[in-house]
């Protein structure tokens, strides 16, 4: 009974589509997050959600959107993906903000072509 | 916002300390200090979180001087299996404060 689940695991697309990734947590938890790691291993926050409210936007281009339907879900929706974005996105989930630990998800590789 | 440093590598041997230290200079007054660990091709895994002073459980101990401008991560006799990356993150006391990583220290354990 996985805690954070991710689909896709892996995504290869080309440059200019359109692409969702799900993320779905079972803890009861209220608060989720994305993150982006590059090739160097850095971990970058995207967004945050408590309570499906965006409480976290970093400089992040308006190409990326999350959409939470409810407290277990946070999908990220990616238009017009550039070479750039290829990445691992991992989601994340906390009981609370930061006073918290972080379970994150397994990652799901995008690869841009 | 916290810039968070941390050493590239490290490089210890089977049943030795090691100490993982770092750097957060302008920590916010309510920021807590989290540490995780990650393997190839998985998610960081939480492993000890603290605001001050000294934290410990089964895994791993945190000390944080009172200036908090810094942490260090202690593992007790490392394992084959402790060789992984390790991340510090700063953030997250009030709602919208900044989460911030460092940018993890690889961890080799030889025997």
């Amino acid at each position: 009974d996985t805690a954070v689940s991710q689909t896709p695991k892996y995504l290869v697309t080309q440059m200019g589509n359109d692409k969702s990734i799900k993320c779905e947590q079972n803890l009861g938890h209220d608060t989720m997050y994305w993150y982006k790691q590059d090739s160097k291993k850095f971990l970058k926050i995207m967004f945050s959600y408590n309570n499906k409210e965006l409480i976290i936007n970093e400089t992040v281009p308006n190409r990326f959107s999350p959409k939470s339907p409810d407290k277990a879900h946070l999908n990220l929706h990616i238009n017009s993906l550039e070479l750039g974005d290829s990445a691992v996105y991992f989601c994340a989930s906390s009981q609370g903000r930061g006073r918290w630990g972080q379970y994150f998800g397994p990652g799901t590789r995008l690869t841009v072509t | 916002l916290a810039k968070t440093t941390q050493p590239i590598s490290m490089d210890s041997y089977e049943g030795q300390e090691v100490n993982i230290t770092c750097s957060h200079n302008n920590i916010a007054t309510n920021d807590y200090i989290t540490w995780y660990q990650q393997f190839p091709s998985q998610g960081p895994r939480f492993i000890i979180q603290g605001y001050k002073t000294k934290v410990t459980n089964e895994v791993a101990s945190l000390f944080i001087p009172a200036d908090r401008k810094s942490s260090t991560l202690s593992l007790p006799r490392v394992s084959l299996s402790d060789t992984a990356v390790y991340y510090c993150l700063v953030g997250g006391g009030n709602a919208g404060n900044m989460l911030t990583f460092g940018g993890g220290t690889r961890l080799m354990v030889k025997p």
